[in-house]
């Protein structure tokens, strides 16, 4: 049963484009986290937030953008994207335990 | 550097086998957890542990924070169990390092 949502599933754009991906969780949890996954299958997390404040923003170029509404929402925003940043973007929450619990990913193409 | 090695990178069992996989970190985790991907890309969680061993089925998970590993054994495979599997630990500070993952596939 899914309780972390993420919009869109695909996004297909070109380079130079903004694009902002969605997440929301229903679980009440305090902490999101955004992870990309490489081609290579690679997870590495990106950014982390707990109760709306970063508390991790890992070495990403700063045309990422973390944006929380809410502790139940995790936004993330892509200014002007270049190739590189065709991934798979994962969006977890965790309770006080950091057990992550995952969306299904938004899949970014960048042509 | 890298944090997490997980091995091995690729496992073929056949149905009604068993096997081990495993995380070797390089510092100290706070606790680990095992996740399977879906056939939709999702990522389902296994096990999480803090210490000891957890049960579940067919599948087993170990974690030792002191000797930094952690496994997951598999018995009696089926052809179900095919996927990718990760492990996932805590380093602390809302952080969390992924292994690189093992493509498991179970055939007839």
């Amino acid at each position: 049963e899914t309780a972390v949502f993420q919009t869109p599933n695909y996004h297909v754009t070109q380079v130079g484009n903004e694009v902002s991906f969605n997440c929301k969780q229903t679980l009440g949890h305090d902490t999101m986290y955004w992870y990309k996954q490489d081609s290579k299958k690679l997870l590495k997390i990106m950014f982390s937030y707990n109760n709306k404040q970063l508390i991790v923003n890992e070495t990403v170029p700063r045309r990422f953008s973390p944006q929380s509404s809410d502790k139940a929402h995790l936004n993330l925003r892509i200014k002007s994207v270049e190739p590189e940043d065709s991934a798979v973007y994962l969006c977890a929450s965790s309770p006080s335990s950091y057990e992550q619990y995952f969306g299904p990913g938004t899949r970014l193409t960048v042509l | 550097g890298d944090q997490v090695e997980q091995s091995p990178s690729a496992l073929s069992l056949h149905e009604g086998t068993g096997s081990a996989l495993r995380c070797n970190f390089t510092t100290t985790m706070r606790a680990v957890q095992w996740f399977r991907k879906n056939s939709r890309g999702s990522l389902i969680n296994l096990f999480y542990l803090a210490s000891g061993t957890k049960e579940n089925g067919r599948l087993k998970s170990a974690f030792d924070s002191k000797e930094r590993y952690s496994t997951l054994h598999i018995r009696d495979a089926q052809l179900e169990d095919s996927g990718t599997y990760f492990c996932a630990a805590e380093t602390g500070g809302y952080k969390v390092v992924f292994g690189s993952g093992t493509r498991l596939l179970v055939s007839p």
